[in-house]
């Protein structure tokens, strides 16, 4: 899987949008971008994730570059409940493989 | 109904003593994962399993025995347990079509 660098921490006002940006500069053609968060101890929830193109759910939106070298999850509403750990991940989509997590980026909502 | 349980949330035990940490997943997935998380929040990998089968050993020492007995259930058996074993042991289920993880609420294991 290729590596991932993100931010150790980050902090947004409640109500504002929250980017949180992720490099991959080393990721291949087949490979996915994938974001994952981690409220408080429990277990990794997956978001969202995308290839090339910008991709939208009703929790967040992942930007893409047009070199997909790096992308960034927005989170268009912050809540107090989105404070949690951030991983962004490579790797592509099928296929047996490990998924290893690096260290996220601690976003952190401010009331 | 809950897609990935673990079983017991939280143990507590002595060195030395043997124990296990028990994964359903209800999802109809093929391939399941553990996963350690120690103090400092890290993340890693130890086993996968895909039918049944093991795929992934990252390096755990062979005190950590998991055991599939059917492509529902990922149990962890632990021998000797050491100090160092206390952390969150997570079990992730996988949807191969997506690539979606998906974490149970983990398992917290306390060695004294």
């Amino acid at each position: 899987d290729a590596k991932t660098t993100q931010p150790p921490s980050m902090d947004c006002a409640e109500g504002r949008a929250a980017n949180l940006p992720c490099n991959h500069s080393t990721i291949s053609g087949n490979e996915y971008v994938y974001w994952y968060r981690q409220i408080h101890s429990q277990g990794p929830q997956y978001i969202i994730h995308g290839l090339k193109n910008n991709e939208t759910n009703e929790m967040a939106s992942l930007i893409i570059t047009e070199d997909r070298k790096s992308s960034t999850l927005i989170l268009p509403h912050a809540t107090l409940r989105d404070t949690a750990v951030y991983y962004c991940i490579v790797r592509i989509s099928g296929g047996y493989q490990k998924v290893t997590f690096g260290t996220g980026t601690k976003l952190q909502v401010i009331p | 109904d809950t897609a990935v349980s673990q079983t017991p949330k939280y143990l507590v035990t002595q060195m030395g003593n043997d124990k296990s940490i028990k994964c359903e997943q209800n999802l109809g997935h093929d391939t399941m994962y553990w996963y350690k998380q120690d103090s400092k929040k890290f993340l890693k990998i130890m086993f996968s399993y895909n039918n049944k089968e093991l795929i992934i050993n990252e390096t755990v020492p062979n005190r950590f025995s998991p055991k599939s007995p059917d492509k529902a259930h990922l149990n962890l058996h632990i021998n000797s347990l050491e100090l160092g074993d206390s952390a969150v042991y997570f079990c992730a289920s996988w949807r191969q079509s997506t690539g979606e993880l998906f974490f149970g609420e983990g398992s917290r294991l306390t060695v004294l």
